[in-house]
């Protein structure tokens, strides 16, 4: 089974600030890695999907990169509407998902 | 517009049996695999079970195995768990997924005395 190492476990930022979460497969992933966003009590909401390539409507503030085990996910000009929690999933072989980042806002 | 909608959850006793259902609309179901994840109370998101596009391969979370069954009927449209000999650790909200963007709202299964 492919585990996915995520950090960190929580993030705290100012509006207008850049933040970058990070996941670690334990293997070779062949960038097939997506993003979910998910506030409160609603289903996950997928971001971008195999490594960089956003969903339709997803903000371009949002993006996406990495390759081989290890990949990232970055927000600039964090806004008050990103606070939410965020997973990493690997599609390469079954679903593993990250332990997940909770992004708050000094 | 693609639809995924749960039902089928609720309070279960310790042991006993529960099965949730997915009807999916607005794409054709028959040509796309579907899996189940859940999320335990103030937990993460967790695989459970995957199904091919016409159910001839299935595969599950070690946890479940022998316990959770995932099938599907392409004619009506709608995925299937079904789960038995329910733990309290089974506690969650169960989506299904296509496994991309589109999702259900998810229904939350309660495993309790």
């Amino acid at each position: 089974d492919i585990q996915m190492t995520q950090s960190p476990p929580s993030l705290s930022a100012s509006l207008g600030d850049k933040v970058t979460i990070t996941c670690q497969a334990s293997q070779n992933i062949n960038k097939y890695i997506a993003w979910y966003q998910q506030k409160p009590g609603k289903a996950p909401r997928q971001l971008i999907r195999y490594t960089s390539t956003l969903v339709s409507g997803t903000p371009s503030r949002f993006s996406g990169s990495g390759s081989g085990r290890d990949y990232s996910f970055s927000i600039s000009n964090v806004e008050s509407e990103d606070i939410a929690s965020y997973y990493c999933l690997q599609y390469d072989n079954l679903l593993t998902f990250g332990s997940g980042t909770k992004l708050e806002i000094k | 517009e693609v639809q995924l909608v749960e039902s089928g959850g609720g309070l279960v006793q310790p042991g006993r049996s529960m099965k949730l259902s997915c009807a999916a609309s607005g794409f054709t179901f028959s040509n796309y695999g579907m899996a189940w994840v859940r999320q335990a109370p103030t937990k993460g998101l967790e695989w459970v079970a995957t199904i091919s596009y016409d159910g001839s391969s299935t595969y599950y979370r070690d946890s479940v195995k022998g316990r959770f069954t995932i099938s599907r009927d392409n004619a009506k449209s709608t995925l299937y768990l079904q789960m038995n000999s329910l733990r309290s650790e089974d506690t969650a909200t169960y989506y299904c997924t296509r496994g991309d963007r589109y999702w259900g709202q998810g229904v939350m299964v309660t495993v309790s005395s």
